[in-house]
């Protein structure tokens, strides 16, 4: 079985600076990870994913995630952080067979002006 | 627009009362998915159909959950007998495998259920 732990349900930053959200998964192959976005009221959108090959993701409105095997991290990070990057961010992992996504708890990213 | 949609956006009912979901996948995907999302939570895996077979069902489905998927397109989720534990939004997602994006869900708006 697969799981994800988002390490913190809130993070606070002032606009401008660093976000970093963290996520650890466990699996039993080699998996595939995702990080979606949901905006209040709004459909769950797909941010980036990582499916073995770089292990530095590159994603939509300057977002990255590195995946590192060996701390089974695969963190999610942004240069600079823009008022309407406030948001809910999902940690997602996809089974082997790719029937079925599981689904950090969340964490919620307040960006203060 | 060719997202996924869900009818209705929003359905309050009292307890006890049935309720019905549709969602309309992106019309080329074949496979449709089916999550629970309650407040402050991750959202839960329920069912998910490729083309008109239901292939596997979350242990959250309970007796008085069901989903269809009659054609091959657009999907249905009953709820019969509704408790305030069914209190949340109710999401669906499409996909179809690519060589390149592999199985990538696109989600719908969701819809989310109040049980008074």
């Amino acid at each position: 079985a697969q799981s994800v732990t988002q390490l913190d349900s809130h993070v606070s930053v002032s606009e401008g600076t660093p976000v970093l959200l963290r996520c650890n998964y466990s699996s039993s192959y080699s998996p595939s990870l995702f990080w979606y976005v949901q905006h209040p009221n709004k459909g769950l959108q797909l941010l980036l994913k990582y499916t073995s090959a770089a292990t530095l993701v590159k994603g939509i409105n300057g977002f990255e995630a590195e995946f590192k095997k060996s701390e089974t991290s695969f963190h999610l990070t942004k240069p600079s952080a823009h008022m309407s990057d406030a948001a809910e961010y999902f940690c997602v992992v996809i089974s082997n067979a790719g029937n079925m996504l599981t689904f950090g708890g969340g964490t919620r990213l307040m960006v203060k002006p | 627009d060719t997202g996924v949609s869900q009818n209705p956006r929003h359905k309050i009912t009292k307890r006890g009362q049935n309720v019905t979901f549709r969602c309309d996948p992106i019309s080329e995907h074949n496979r449709l998915y089916w999550y629970r999302q309650t407040l402050g939570q991750g959202p839960e895996f329920l069912t998910y159909f490729q083309n008109e077979a239901q292939l596997e069902k979350s242990r959250l489905l309970s007796d008085r959950f069901s989903a269809e998927r009659p054609k091959g397109s657009f999907s249905t989720l009953e709820i019969q007998r509704t408790e305030q534990g069914d209190s949340a939004m109710y999401l669906c997602a499409s996909t179809s495998y690519t060589g390149t994006t592999g199985y990538e869900q696109y989600f719908g708006p969701g819809t989310r259920l109040t049980v008074t």
